[in-house]
């Protein structure tokens, strides 16, 4: 069965610190994609990243950067020098399948909230 | 280019009143989908279309929940009557197809608070 677990429930750093946010998935399908979104307090959701499971190659975006290991089913993510506006609800999820006739449905982690504290 | 559109951003209502919610995707997007996100629930898929035609309404709660797409630029989801219970905010995101169709980019969403 599909699944997504984000362990950390809230997580508190002070400004400049560097924190990973950490995401476990389960899935049978070897054709896969992982995403993380940002839910800042005004609410909207802010598409952040898709990897697929055809491309481990960590990616990195300005502060952001994102770890994807297939051994142990992880694909977390690690923001330096933290700031303020980075206070946010992070989630991962996982799309399985790939092309028309997949699966659509996106399986969300619960979602960390990071707080970041000037 | 414009994102997702959603209104209104706020709804109060009174039970058994009808709701709707209006949704406009990002133009040349070829799927749409209605999420509902509580604290007890997280984000839930309540259905989704492709080229205006729905595809998988399970996760639609019951029967009185009902969306359409009437055409490539516009959705509705309607709640009637509405409950208590539906309080939420209702998210509304679009993908392209291709190998692109899992890319969900999401409006900012409708509070909805049923009295």
């Amino acid at each position: 069965a599909q699944k997504v677990t984000q362990a950390q429930t809230e997580i508190s750093v002070v400004e400049k610190e560097d924190v990973t946010l950490d995401c476990v998935y389960e899935t049978r399908d070897t054709t896969y994609y992982l995403f993380w979104y940002k839910q800042p307090p005004s609410g909207e959701l802010v598409f952040l990243i898709r990897r697929n499971s055809f491309d481990e190659q960590n990616e990195i975006s300005g502060r952001y950067s994102w770890n994807f290991q297939k051994s142990t089913s992880s694909f977390n993510f690690t923001i330096t020098a933290s700031q303020v506006v980075d206070s946010a609800v992070y989630f991962c999820a996982l799309s399985e399948g790939v092309g028309p006739g997949s699966n659509y449905q996106l399986i969300w982690g619960a979602g960390t909230k990071l707080i970041i504290k000037p | 280019d414009a994102g997702v559109i959603q209104s209104p951003r706020h709804e109060v209502t009174e039970m058994g009143q009808e709701v709707t919610l209006r949704c406009k995707p990002i133009s040349g997007h070829d799927y749409l989908f209605w999420y509902r996100q509580t604290m007890m629930r997280g984000l839930e898929l309540l259905i989704y279309f492709n080229n205006n035609v729905p595809i998988d309404d399970s996760g639609m709660p019951e029967d009185r929940f009902s969306a359409k797409m009437p055409n490539a630029s516009f959705s509705t989801l309607k709640i009637q009557p509405s409950e208590p219970r539906d309080s939420a905010v209702y998210f509304c995101a679009s993908s392209r197809g291709g190998r692109s169709y899992n890319e969900q980019f999401f409006g900012p969403g409708t509070r909805l608070t049923v009295l």
